[in-house]
């Protein structure tokens, strides 16, 4: 079975643009977590998605954005980047979305950097 | 959310167990203990999780207190590719679902 997959890998962007993330999860998960990570607040829960609709979200503004699609697929968007934004930014998924065991599988992560 | 604690580095040497400490002292009964690593490089990767009982798996043990106020992660012979930061986490059986991560601790092994 395929990891969660994640796109692009690297991006590059200015302050004031927006940018927009894509995150396949593993097949058959219908859960997509997003997560931030950067050296000085660690890993940073962002938001979650459950059959296309937001279920849990973190404490982040609102030019933090996401969606999901049928296939599960999801995808993030920041606009008005920031120099702060820049970041490791993880998606997680997992095959339900409560329940008393379930693990989240993590991609490999989009390094933004903005400039 | 219920906060754990944690060794910010540790260091061992190949071949042998390695013990890592975890304290989450306002545990409360709902809360399950998971553990995750990440390796160089890598999105975190699922270790273990458990509740009041001691778990076992492929990859390693957890040994959590009677009063569920300390756990610890057992690698039982630590490789060079154990290298990683360990997070302990402690999640909500039900309601927010959302993993929150310490800072964890970085393992160092020699060879």
């Amino acid at each position: 079975k395929a990891g969660v997959t994640q796109t692009p890998r690297y991006l590059i962007k200015t302050r004031g643009q927006q940018v927009t993330l894509s995150c396949s999860p593993i097949s058959g998960h219908r859960s997509v977590s997003w997560y931030q990570q950067t050296p000085g607040q660690g890993l940073q829960f962002l938001f979650e998605y459950f059959s296309e609709t937001q279920r849990n979200k973190g404490n982040f503004p609102g030019r933090f954005s996401g969606r999901q699609f049928s296939n599960s697929r999801s995808e993030m968007n920041v606009s008005t980047l920031e120099l702060g934004d820049s970041a490791l930014y993880l998606c997680a998924s997992r095959t339900q979305i409560s329940g008393s065991a379930y693990e989240q599988y993590f991609g490999p992560g989009t390094r933004l950097t903005v400039t | 959310d219920a906060k754990t604690t944690q060794p910010n580095s540790m260091e061992s040497n190949e071949e042998e167990p390695v013990h890592l400490p975890c304290n989450h002292s306002t545990i409360s009964g709902t809360d399950y203990i998971h553990w995750y690593r990440q390796l160089p490089s890598q999105g975190p990767e699922y270790v273990i999780h458990g509740l009041t009982s001691n778990v076992n798996n492929r990859m390693a043990s957890l040994a959590i207190a009677e009063d569920r106020k300390s756990s610890t992660l057992i690698l039982h012979r630590a490789t060079l590719r154990d290298a990683a930061v360990y997070y302990c986490i402690l999640r909500l059986i039900q309601g927010a679902q959302k993993l929150v991560f310490g800072q964890g601790t970085r393992l160092t092994i020699n060879p």
